[in-house]
């Protein structure tokens, strides 16, 4: 069974902090990984999209990296802002329309 | 929010009763997902559907049905509702661009069953 770790389980840094989170998967056979956020009692919103063939993806002040061979993936948010604070979801899929495989997630908060 | 809308959003009930959720597209994406939310077990995979009529199951798939009579629509039945299915629901669809398939998620459905 795939299992996907996300690292720290939660994380509090003061605004302006670059920061680094984590994810690891045990199947490196992965098809592509989402990066998703999730605001308390909402839903999830898809951030940044990597392939499998792919080593990383931007969008503004994220990105995501993917090294496949090691079964990890980063994603690296500059500058943080209050705003930023939420739950940060990893997920892999190892099929075109499979399922998604999702870590536990890290809950994130930047105090102003 | 890729156009998904989940109905109903907010649903209490009693064990042993039936419930359906409904997830409403409004394009033509062939595969659609419903999976439940819960502390502890993250995001887990109920059922999916990759066409009209055609359904599969997921991780967490017992004590559930699915139907897809329509594109646009994937419901998702409790036949009898039992407290351990009390979840945030979520639908999902994945749209493909290119070489790319992302999904994308609905609001979520909160269900509690007394």
């Amino acid at each position: 069974k795939q299992e996907v770790t996300q690292i720290p389980a939660a994380l509090s840094v003061p605004e302006g902090e670059n920061l680094v989170l984590n994810c690891s998967f045990t199947d490196s056979a992965i098809y592509n990984l989402q990066w998703f956020r999730q605001d308390p009692g909402k839903g999830l919103t898809s951030l940044l999209l990597i392939q499998s063939s792919q080593r990383e993806q931007t969008s503004g002040r994220l990105n995501a990296s993917l090294d496949k061979s090691s079964g990890r993936s980063t994603l690296y948010i500059a500058a943080s802002q209050p705003g930023d604070s939420a739950t940060y979801l990893c997920a892999v899929t190892y099929n075109a329309g499979n399922m998604l495989t999702f870590g536990g997630g890290t809950r994130l908060m930047v105090k102003p | 929010d890729a156009g998904i809308t989940q109905s109903p959003r907010h649903k209490v009930t009693e064990t042993g009763t039936p419930v359906t959720l409904r997830c409403h597209q409004t394009e033509n994406h062939r595969y659609m997902y419903w999976y439940r939310q819960d502390p502890g077990h993250g995001l887990r995979l109920i059922h999916y559907s990759y066409g009209v009529k055609d359904t599969d199951k997921g991780e967490v798939s017992d004590g559930y049905s699915v139907s897809r009579s329509k594109t646009e629509d994937f419901l998702l039945t409790l036949e009898s509702a039992t407290s351990s299915q009390t979840s945030v629901y979520f639908c999902a669809i994945s749209v493909t661009s290119g070489s790319t398939d992302t999904q994308y998620f609905g609001p979520g459905t909160r269900l509690t069953v007394l």
